[in-house]
């Protein structure tokens, strides 16, 4: 399933499933973006990040894809599991400054 | 190896006090960012310690002041506590001045009454 992060803020789908979170970023100028994943009680974990000179970056599991011409960074998360029910969030930061957090995507995985 | 730590978890304050929020970074790290996370809201940059020094700050009063200590750990203060400061407080660190790969704290759920 698919969800843009500031509009449908839930996500829910079926353990084994393919996940795919979206974000729309602000800075035109941003150069860093990073995903992060906060479970309840818990502060965000650091996911994966990519920088603005690639498009595409994978992990465990995971990979981000950067479109900078419309602004949009999608995460995917491969045979989602029940452990990775969570808030996801996008940041942005340019030229080495702070980040700039999105309003976050809950994903609930149902077993 | 120890990642970020925070302190207290929880705390409880009243309208106008003062409260003292610390954090010890993951080893090796040297920069302390600080941020506000509200109820279902994403984290607010408070502002960045390097090299004791507050190297950047976000849109927050001067009420929110903080410090930096040799050994990388840092205090966050806040004055004249609002109803509205009720939040969870989040620390996060990384090495060298900016923000890659930072890493967070579990925070400090403050609660203003």
């Amino acid at each position: 399933g698919e969800s843009v992060g500031l509009h449908l803020p839930t996500l829910s789908v079926q353990e084994g499933d393919n996940s795919i979170i979206n974000c729309a970023y602000s800075n035109s100028a941003s150069d860093y973006f990073i995903w992060y994943k906060q479970e309840s009680g818990k502060g965000p974990q650091f996911i994966i990040d990519i920088r603005s000179n690639m498009d595409k970056r994978q992990g465990q599991r995971v990979t981000v894809l950067l479109n900078k011409t419309v602004k949009h960074l999608s995460l995917q998360i491969a045979a989602t599991q029940p452990g990775d029910s969570a808030v996801y969030f996008c940041a942005e930061a340019y030229n080495n400054n702070d980040m700039r957090f999105g309003a976050g995507t809950r994903l609930t995985v149902k077993p | 190896d120890a990642g970020v730590t925070q302190s207290p978890t929880h705390l409880i304050k009243t309208r106008g006090q003062q409260v003292t929020l610390r954090c010890s970074p993951k080893s090796g790290h040297d920069t302390v960012s600080w941020y506000q996370q509200a109820l279902g809201q994403g984290p607010q940059f408070i502002f960045q310690y390097y090299e004791e020094e507050e190297r950047q700050r976000g849109n927050f009063p001067d009420r929110f002041s903080g410090h930096q200590f040799p050994n990388y750990s840092s205090e966050l203060n806040v004055n004249a506590l609002l109803l509205g400061d009720s939040a969870l407080y989040l620390c996060a660190s990384s090495l060298g001045a900016g923000t890659r790969e930072a890493f967070f704290g579990q925070g400090t759920r403050l609660t203003v009454v």
